[in-house]
């Protein structure tokens, strides 16, 4: 299996702040990467598929940028409403396998 | 856009088998794939399967041969058993509609997930 690590685990930042977090694969899986945010007791939300691009209906202040095995996603300028758990997910290989979240939090 | 629900007991004994429901609405079961994925209190994501209309499927390893997933297209569902259940399968339970372009795949949208607890 494809391990996705992600860092860091959790983040504090405040509205307005860039943030950027990484998933990192044990192997080189292309641009084969796809960001997702979960809000609590929420179902996941695609923002980003193939690694760069926005999925439909996302803000731009999402971004997604790697190849091989590094990946990061930035979000340019917090909003409120981006305070969530965020998992990076591999679709290189079966089984698909995801990064184990980074909670970002309010500062 | 497609909607899906998922539907099942929300309590499950230990060795006993989970079954669960996704129904499907606002579009064709047909020309797609279906995955399902669950999630830990408290914990992350874990791929179980997916599906395509036709019935061909492929399962995480990890569940050892205990999963079956499987289409009923005369009524838009997708269905998910999983045999042998202990605590460590408590989960919530999403089912998704797994999108592919060349030979990536993501999942959009998702069901809102039904928490399935094993317990005595």
């Amino acid at each position: 299996d494809i391990q996705m690590t992600q860092s860091p685990s959790s983040l504090s930042a405040s509205v307005g702040d860039r943030v950027t977090i990484t998933c990192r694969a044990s192997q080189t899986i292309d641009t084969y990467l796809n960001w997702y945010q979960q809000k609590p007791g929420k179902a996941p939300n695609l923002l980003i598929y193939t690694a760069s691009s926005l999925h439909t209906g996302v803000p731009s202040r999402f971004s997604g940028t790697g190849s091989g095995t590094d990946f990061t996603l930035t979000i340019s300028s917090l909003q409120p409403e981006d305070f969530a758990t965020y998992y990076c997910q591999q679709s290189f290989s079966t089984p698909r396998t995801f990064g184990q979240g980074t909670r970002l939090e309010i500062k | 856009q497609v909607q899906l629900q998922e539907s099942g007991p929300g309590l499950v004994k230990p060795s006993e088998t989970l079954s669960l429901t996704c129904s499907v609405s606002g579009g064709s079961i047909s020309n797609y794939y279906w995955t399902w994925i669950r999630q830990p209190p408290g914990k992350g994501l874990e791929w179980i399967g997916n599906i395509y209309y036709s019935g061909n499927t492929n399962y995480n390893p990890s569940l050892k041969g205990r999963v079956t997933i499987s289409v009923d297209t005369s009524k838009n569902q997708v269905s998910l058993k999983l045999t042998s259940v202990t605590a460590a399968d408590t989960a919530v339970y999403y089912c998704a509609t797994a999108t592919w372009l060349a030979r990536n795949n993501w999942f959009d949208p998702w069901g809102q997930g039904t928490l399935v607890t094993v317990s005595s």
